[in-house]
């Protein structure tokens, strides 16, 4: 029962260079999200997907791409990597339950990222 | 604006001491609130979560919350802590709109430090 499974779990970028951030859920959700953590500021976030094929923009979306594979599969890109991204990158996923009731967001153990 | 406040950044504690931690929002619609915690290096895992009925929600590890719409608060209580509660914790509010798509918006977090 492995949930919200995040690739990797650490990561050093240097700067301009380019990384995708793998997701998969399989608890057959249909909203997918991701998230970046900072300090003092608690999750933020970037991009999600209401259901698979869409994808729409977050709070802090600016510096990265999104790509929602298939049902199972949401994945962040980050094209030139700045040091401004380091952080913390969760994804999540939640289940619409009716009209706009979800289930609670179960998170994946996120992606510890540094670009030096 | 909608927003989620935590009130403390940081709360230290004794063991066996009670502790209250604080979370106030602003939303002109109506809400679901949520607890989360976050153990060092891990994800984000569901305490406790208010989406209707008694205002007064028990969650896991002993943790409770009671949800007062008069004072849009959303307060996190347990009587007596372990050393094991020692985690950042963070509210987190989803908004009942037809475009919410499950979207979370997230406090700053507060740190606890359990202490013996």
């Amino acid at each position: 029962n492995a949930g919200v499974t995040q690739t990797p779990k650490f990561q050093v970028l240097k700067t301009g260079q380019s990384m995708t951030l793998q997701c998969a859920q399989d608890m057959n959700h249909n909203s997918m999200y991701w998230y970046r953590q900072d300090p003092g500021m608690g999750l933020r976030l970037i991009y999600y997907s209401a259901s698979e094929g869409t994808t729409d923009k977050g709070e802090v979306p600016n510096g990265y791409n999104v790509s929602r594979l298939n049902k199972r599969e949401f994945s962040l890109r980050l094209e030139s990597a700045a040091p401004s991204q380091t952080s913390v990158y969760f994804c999540a996923s939640s289940e619409a339950l009716g009209a706009g009731v979800y289930t609670e967001a179960f998170f994946g153990q996120g992606t510890r990222l540094t670009v030096v | 604006a909608q927003s989620v406040t935590q009130l403390d950044s940081q709360v230290p504690v004794f063991e066996e001491a009670p502790v209250e931690l604080r979370c106030n929002y602003s939303s002109s619609v109506s809400v679901y609130l949520f607890w989360y915690v976050q153990y060092p290096n891990q994800g984000l895992q569901l305490l406790l979560k208010y989406l209707s009925g008694s205002t007064l929600v028990k969650g896991i590890n002993g943790f409770e919350a009671e949800f007062n719409k008069s004072q849009t608060s959303f307060h996190l209580r347990k009587p007596s802590v372990h050393i094991s509660d020692t985690a950042e914790y963070f509210c987190a509010v989803r908004y009942m709109t037809t475009d919410s798509w499950g979207k979370l918006q997230f406090g700053a977090g507060t740190q606890v430090v359990v202490t013996p």
